[in-house]
């Protein structure tokens, strides 16, 4: 079993609608989940981070982070053309500092 | 303003040479990382160095070595280059705090081609 995953898509979203990804892992221990964004040919960008229970928005993205289920999801609001890329769901566990990433979900934004 | 670079951008070797690959980085962190990017497979953590002298090997260290010995950089060495160490690799680093509030950002990597 992976220890992060991430449903791979693409996940096809028509513009102005909300994309929704999801990612579980599997370390209850896991203190810190990030999210970054990858063009393809490009470096992983680092969108949202979040550290405790509950949503946190920033623009029009929004993460959400549910510790007892073990999951942390991403919503991207009024979604563009731009916004088509991989997201990497990526977790600290309890030992700190190294990241654990999921596969990416590859989204498709269609005009 | 403070970046992390990576060179070359691009190389291209023969299987059984040594290669070695720069990461450079101007934010002061105390941590930096190497990973690896397949399809299929994802990042992989290769290695990492939470200070001056100090390296650990990740999940995927065989045939990598790196050493730090400044702040600022640490090379990746790939001693007997192999055809399944072609990919793409990046650098990442990070500042030091407890509590796991360590934010890492990436340079903008380095893809390899072992003939």
């Amino acid at each position: 079993q992976k220890e992060v995953e991430q449903n791979s898509g693409p996940l096809s979203v028509p513009e102005g609608a909300i994309a929704s990804l999801n990612c579980t892992y599997s370390d209850r221990g896991s203190q810190s989940f990030f999210w970054y964004r990858q063009y393809s040919g490009k470096s992983p960008e680092l969108i949202m981070s979040i550290y405790s229970n509950g949503d946190k928005e920033d623009g029009r993205f929004t993460a959400q982070l549910n510790k007892a289920s073990q999951y942390v999801s991403l919503l991207i609001r009024d979604s563009q053309p731009s916004d088509s890329a991989t997201y990497l769901c990526a977790v600290m566990g309890a030992a700190g500092n190294k990241l654990t990433f999921g596969g990416g979900t590859r989204v498709l934004v269609k005009p | 303003d403070a970046e992390i670079t990576q060179s070359p951008r691009h190389k291209i070797t023969e299987t059984g040479r040594q290669v070695t690959l720069a990461c450079h980085q101007t934010w002061n962190h105390n941590n930096m990382f190497w990973y690896r990017q397949d399809l299929g497979h994802g990042l992989r953590l290769i290695h990492y160095s939470y200070g001056v002298q100090d390296t650990n090997k990740g999940e995927v260290s065989d045939g990598y070595s790196v050493s730090r010995s400044n702040t600022e950089d640490l090379p990746l060495t790939l001693e007997s280059a192999a055809s399944s160490q072609t990919s793409v690799y990046f650098c990442a680093s990070s500042e030091s705090s407890s509590g796991g509030y360590n934010e890492q950002f990436f340079g903008p990597g380095t893809r390899l081609t072992v003939l």
